[in-house]
Order: structure tokens, then C-alpha cells, then sequence
């Protein structure tokens, strides 16, 4: 049971490279996410998706891009690295818990951390 | 908008010592808590939750009571372990827009060491 898989773990871009950051969960989740930690800053939301072949922007959205292809994946990418995207990333899944009121509980990967020089 | 206060780490404790970190938020309708646990090189992992006030959620032996009128979801165990060691995230989400994606709002995150 793998749940949340992030690729790569590390990397390091030159100022203007660009890249792409892999997500894969196995839990069928409909709702995926992307996020940026920042220390003293919590995550904060770069994209999210509701389901396989929509996006829709966060919280800070400049200077990503995402696609949702398939439903379990969802990739972030960087046109052109800056030195202010130097973060670690996370990606998560989400789905509904509860009768009642539904409650959407997201499931973390091990994050990704990246270094722009 | 929504946000979430907690106080600032690192927090430092011996062994069996009693834990307490404060959080706070602010949201309009009625959202549900969280208290996510983020251990040294991996992702966040759901502690505890509560979606209506005077809800307690508890797990591990941590607890946090959901409570309205002072909009406070303090975390709390009797008696930490050098295991505790970690940085505990305390979220809210469905509070002004049960928005599409159901989206967490995060606060800062606090750094608790615990020394043996």
C-alpha cells in the first residue's frame, strides 16, 4: 500500500531551468493537491484538482503549472525556475469521511526538495 | 478569509512532561479542525480531527476539544516521549467557502523537542 508517492525526493535547477514534479496515489482518490512549505509559513496551496482533467489555482500559483491526465497523478511543473521556488513540496489526496457531514481527510506524500541556485 | 494561528516553536520538554500548543482560528460558518504531525524527513500525517463544537478528537494520546466561543483547538498529552519529537500542524477546513476541494488552511507549525 503505497498511498501518496512523490518523484524526486531532491533536486537542484539553475535559475531558468524548468522541471517537473511527479504525484501518484493508489487510493482512488478524486481531489489531489500541491503544496509549498516555507519555514515559519505552513504549507501554503500552489494548485489543486477535483478530479481527472481539472486544475484549479491555490493560494500561490505564479510561476507553476499542473496537469491532472490521469486520475491517479498529478504533476507540477516549473517553466523557469527561481531561487524564491527553492521549498520543499508536498503533494496530497484527498477523499470524503462520514455520513453526515463529509469531512475530506488528505493523505500526504514524503515531499520533494527542491534547491534553485 | 480563513487563517489559523499556533504559537511559535521550538518548543522544548524533557521526557514525561506535559505538552500543550495553542491554536487558534478564525472562519466564519463552522469548520473542521485538524491537527496534522509532521516527523523529521517525511509528510504530514492526520493526528486528530473534530468537525462540530465540543467535538474532543484524540489519537496517540494526544487530544484537542473543538471549542466555538474562544476559537481555539489547543493539542494536549500528559506525558510526552522523545518520539513526540515533530512539527504539529494545526488546519481548519469548510470554514468561509466549503470551497471546492475542500481545501486546508494551515497555521505556521510548531517544533516540539523532546530530550530523554
Amino acid at each position: 500500500n503505497a498511498g501518496v508517492t512523490q518523484t524526486p525526493k531532491f533536486r537542484v535547477l539553475k535559475t531558468g531551468q524548468s522541471m517537473t514534479l511527479l504525484c501518484a496515489q493508489d487510493m482512488n482518490h478524486e481531489y489531489m493537491y500541491w503544496y509549498r512549505q516555507d519555514p515559519g509559513m505552513g504549507l501554503r496551496l500552489i494548485h489543486y484538482s477535483v478530479g481527472e482533467g481539472t486544475t484549479a489555482k491555490g493560494e500561490v500559483p505564479d510561476g507553476y503549472n499542473v496537469s491532472r491526465l490521469k486520475k491517479q497523478n498529478f504533476l507540477l511543473g516549473l517553466e523557469s525556475a527561481a531561487p524564491s521556488q527553492t521549498s520543499v513540496y508536498f503533494c496530497a489526496s484527498s477523499y470524503p469521511f462520514g455520513d453526515y457531514q463529509k469531512i475530506y481527510i488528505q493523505y500526504f506524500g514524503a515531499g520533494t526538495r527542491l534547491s534553485v541556485l | 478569509g480563513d487563517s489559523v494561528t499556533q504559537m511559535e516553536g521550538p518548543v522544548t520538554l524533557s521526557e514525561e512532561a506535559f505538552l500543550t500548543i495553542n491554536c487558534t482560528y478564525t472562519a466564519t460558518g463552522y469548520p473542521s479542525l485538524f491537527w496534522y504531525v509532521q516527523y523529521p524527513g517525511e509528510g504530514l500525517q492526520l493526528l486528530l480531527k473534530a468537525t462540530k463544537a465540543d467535538d474532543k478528537g484524540s489519537n496517540k494520546g494526544f487530544e484537542a476539544t473543538y471549542r466555538k466561543e474562544t476559537t481555539s483547538f489547543h493539542l494536549e498529552k500528559g506525558s510526552v516521549q522523545v518520539s513526540d519529537s515533530a512539527v504539529y500542524f494545526c488546519a481548519l477546513s469548510g470554514g468561509r467557502i466549503k470551497a471546492a476541494g475542500n481545501k486546508l488552511t494551515f497555521g505556521g507549525g510548531t517544533r516540539v523537542l523532546v530530550k530523554p
